[in-house]
């Protein structure tokens, strides 16, 4: 059973530039989370997803950020017109369906290290 | 809002001691607590999830504990081996589904 995959691991953009940041969920998982992890901070909710579904997006700048978890395919976070401060590890984690009066362990994958230059 | 501190923010070991690290949350209204590894340029690995009704979880070297009401988890590490070297994050789960973390705490075992 694979893990999360994550793609690209390391993505490199101008300033200005669009960067596209993919994530597949273990196998039997319908929810999707992306964290970011700024040089020397921890890590940061950004959004939570199911399918087709945005459920808590309390952690994403307001603006040039969005993601979506389509039917089909792999989860999306997008940064439009990307600039320095955006240089950062984002990280994608994955659970199953939640039971009744259970909170899911989240898997995490690999990250994708985003470098703005 | 939750906040969770690791103390220290580094530890440096020789090989074979046991050791503690710590982490508080300031809210204590939690519905579980996860001790993650990251290695250098990699993800995360969840290494112990406590739930909020549990007091502590082992796994092989590794003992997690949990006191909700003082707000308060530590990991205790046995005879600690260089490849435990990795920087330990320490995570809650409130009333939401997202995990609030910690800065963690980099170990460096010293053979």
């Amino acid at each position: 059973n694979a893990g999360v995959m994550q793609n690209p691991r390391h993505l490199v953009r101008r300033r200005g530039q669009e960067a596209r940041l993919r994530c597949s969920p273990m196998k039997g998982h319908s929810h999707v989370y992306w964290y970011r992890q700024l040089p020397e901070e921890g890590l940061k909710f950004m959004v939570y997803l199911q399918k087709e579904n945005i459920i808590d997006e309390s952690g994403m700048p307001k603006e040039r950020f969005s993601a979506e978890f389509p039917k089909e395919g792999p989860s999306i976070l997008r940064i439009q017109q990307v600039v320095r401060g955006d240089s950062a590890a984002y990280f994608c984690a994955s659970s199953p369906v939640r039971q009744r009066g259970t909170y899911n362990e989240q898997f995490f994958g690999p990250g994708t290290r985003l470098t703005v230059l | 809002k939750q906040e969770v501190t690791q103390i220290p923010a580094a530890l440096s070991v020789p090989e074979g001691e046991n050791l503690v690290l710590n982490c508080s949350f300031t809210d204590s209204a939690i519905y579980n607590l996860q001790w993650f590894r990251q290695d250098p340029g990699k993800g995360l690995t969840s290494l112990l999830l406590i739930q909020s009704s549990q007091r502590e979880q082992t796994s092989g070297r590794l003992n997690a504990s949990l006191d909700k009401s003082s707000g308060r988890s530590t990991l205790y590490i046995a005879a600690s081996q260089p490849g435990d070297s990795a920087t330990y994050l320490c995570a809650v789960r409130g009333g939401s589904e997202k995990l609030v973390f910690g800065k963690g705490t980099k170990l460096t075992v010293n053979p």
